[in-house]
C-alpha cells in the first residue's frame, strides 16, 4: 500500500519548545517537500530535498530545520526561533519526470499553546 | 519568481451547473501544471496533470486546459455535484527544477 504518512495528526507545543514532524514515503521518490498552509492561503514551501543528504531552503525556511538521511524519510523540526508556528503542515514527494505528479500526506496540525 | 493566481477565491453554484476555475502564472517556462483538490483538514489529492507539451487533460467530468503563451490554465467541471465541494488548487513546476508554486485556491460550494 504505497503512499506518504505523516505523524502525528495533531501536535501541541508550548512556546520555547522544539518539535519534530515525521514524514515517510514508500513511493521510491527522490524528491520530498515540506509546505506550510495558513487559513485561506495556498501552500508555502519551507524546505525541499531532491536527493538523500541534500536539501534546499524554500521561501519560508527561517525557524525550521530538516534532515534527509534516508530516501524514505524527511523529518521537519519546528524550532523555538519560528515566531508563529501554528499552522497546517503538509509533506509531499515526487519523481523527476514531467509526467510525474506530486503526492501529499494527510498533514499535521501544529498548535502553539 | 513564479507567481500563481487563482480566481475566483470562492464560488457557490447550484447542483448541476457547469463551471470554470481559473489559474494564471507569470513565468511560462513551466515543466507541468497540476490541479489538486483539498477537503477541509486533509492533504491534497491530485486531479489532473498537464505536461508543458500538452494542451489539455480529461478525467471523467473534469477537463483542464493549458495555454503557456498566455500563462493560463482552466479547470472545467461538468454537471457539478455537492460532493465536488472542496478547495481546488493549481500548482506549476518549473523546467528542470524540482520545485512547485501553488495558487491560493478556489473554495467551491455546490448547493443541493
Amino acid at each position: 500500500d504505497g503512499g506518504i504518512t505523516q505523524s502525528p495528526k495533531y501536535l501541541f507545543r508550548k512556546e520555547g519548545q522544539n518539535v519534530t514532524l515525521s514524514c515517510e514515503q514508500n513511493l521510491n521518490h527522490d524528491a520530498m517537500y515540506w509546505y506550510r498552509q495558513d487559513p485561506g492561503q495556498g501552500l508555502r514551501l519551507i524546505y525541499y530535498s531532491q536527493i538523500v543528504n541534500d536539501f534546499q531552503k524554500g521561501d519560508i525556511a527561517e525557524g525550521y530545520s530538516v534532515s534527509r538521511e534516508k530516501k524514505e524519510s524527511f523529518p521537519l523540526t519546528v524550532t523555538s526561533a519560528q515566531k508563529n508556528p501554528t499552522a497546517f503542515y503538509l509533506c509531499a514527494s515526487s519523481a523527476r519526470g514531467a509526467g510525474d505528479t506530486q503526492y501529499f500526506g494527510p498533514g499535521t496540525r501544529l498548535t502553539v499553546l | 519568481k513564479q507567481e500563481v493566481t487563482q480566481i475566483p477565491a470562492a464560488l457557490s453554484v447550484p447542483e448541476g451547473e457547469n463551471l470554470v476555475l481559473n489559474c494564471s502564472f507569470t513565468d511560462s517556462a513551466i515543466y507541468n501544471l497540476q490541479w489538486f483538490r483539498q477537503d477541509p483538514g486533509k492533504g491534497l489529492t491530485s486531479l489532473l496533470l498537464i505536461q508543458s507539451s500538452q494542451r489539455e487533460q480529461t478525467s471523467g467530468r473534469l477537463n483542464a486546459s493549458l495555454d503557456k503563451s498566455s500563462g493560463r490554465s482552466t479547470l472545467y467541471i461538468a454537471a457539478s455535484q455537492p460532493g465536488d465541494s472542496a478547495t481546488y488548487l493549481c500548482a506549476v513546476r518549473l523546467n528542470n527544477f524540482n520545485k512547485f508554486y501553488f495558487g491560493s485556491g478556489t473554495k467551491l460550494n455546490v448547493k443541493p
